[in-house]
């Protein structure tokens, strides 16, 4: 079946462009987050997608970032202003919610952002 | 807010050697998932831990939960060089609306 599918899987830009990424999710999956992960180091948490709830925008660095979620279903991240800081990878995942415990997250091959 | 960390950060190991990450929550948890990335690729799922003081293997991989639940340990025995990535914890605080945080990952090197 279709797993998680983010595009582009690369994007150069110059500094100060907007840029916008697109994640599909897996259909059905309520779940959706969105990470950042620069070369060599861990995943850091930009926004959370449940269902019809709020998102948690805790993770968003600054407020050139921004992400919606429309029809439940396909996320888009939107970097406005770009600056050389923001190169890195940037991956999308999703997961079932059920019951009391979340689900595995499934991820995506990721958008590899460049900043010149 | 929730901070999951990792220790260590990098290991090497040489083929053949054990190795074990531990992971260490600042809540207590209501489960925990391990996940393993590839070099140039993406975090793979590879089990959950629910209940205190837990222990699952899958082959060589044993996962245990802390019976407080407020750490994990993975260890693998007799590394092989397919075993080479960041493992990484993730786990949900008690009363979190199911978000998941992710540890801040251990870098295994296996030498052939």
């Amino acid at each position: 079946g279709a797993g998680v599918s983010q595009s582009p899987s690369n994007k150069v830009t110059e500094k100060g462009k907007d840029v916008e990424l697109r994640c599909d999710p897996i259909s059905g999956h309520t779940a959706l987050y969105w990470y950042r992960q620069s070369l060599g180091q861990g995943l850091e948490f930009l926004i959370y997608f449940q269902g019809n709830s709020a998102p948690d925008k805790s993770g968003l660095p600054s407020d050139r970032f921004s992400a919606e979620r429309t029809g439940g279903s396909v996320s888009t991240l939107t970097i406005q202003r770009t600056q050389q800081e923001d190169s890195a990878v940037y991956l999308c995942a999703s997961s079932l919610v059920g019951g009391m415990l979340p689900q595995p997250q499934h991820f995506g091959d990721g958008t590899r952002l460049s900043i010149l | 807010g929730q901070q999951v960390m990792q220790i260590p950060q990098y290991q090497h190991v040489q083929e053949g050697e054990d190795f074990t990450t531990y992971c260490n929550s600042s809540t207590t948890l209501s489960n925990i998932q391990w996940y393993k990335q590839r070099p140039g690729g993406h975090p793979v799922f590879l089990i959950q831990l629910v209940k205190s003081g837990e222990v699952k293997k899958q082959k060589r991989l044993t996962f245990q939960f802390g019976e407080a639940k407020k750490n994990s340990s993975l260890h693998i025995t007799a590394t092989q060089t397919t075993d080479v990535g960041t493992y990484f914890c993730a786990g949900v605080d008690l009363g979190g609306y199911q978000k998941v945080t992710f540890g801040t990952g251990t870098k295994l090197q296996v030498i052939p």
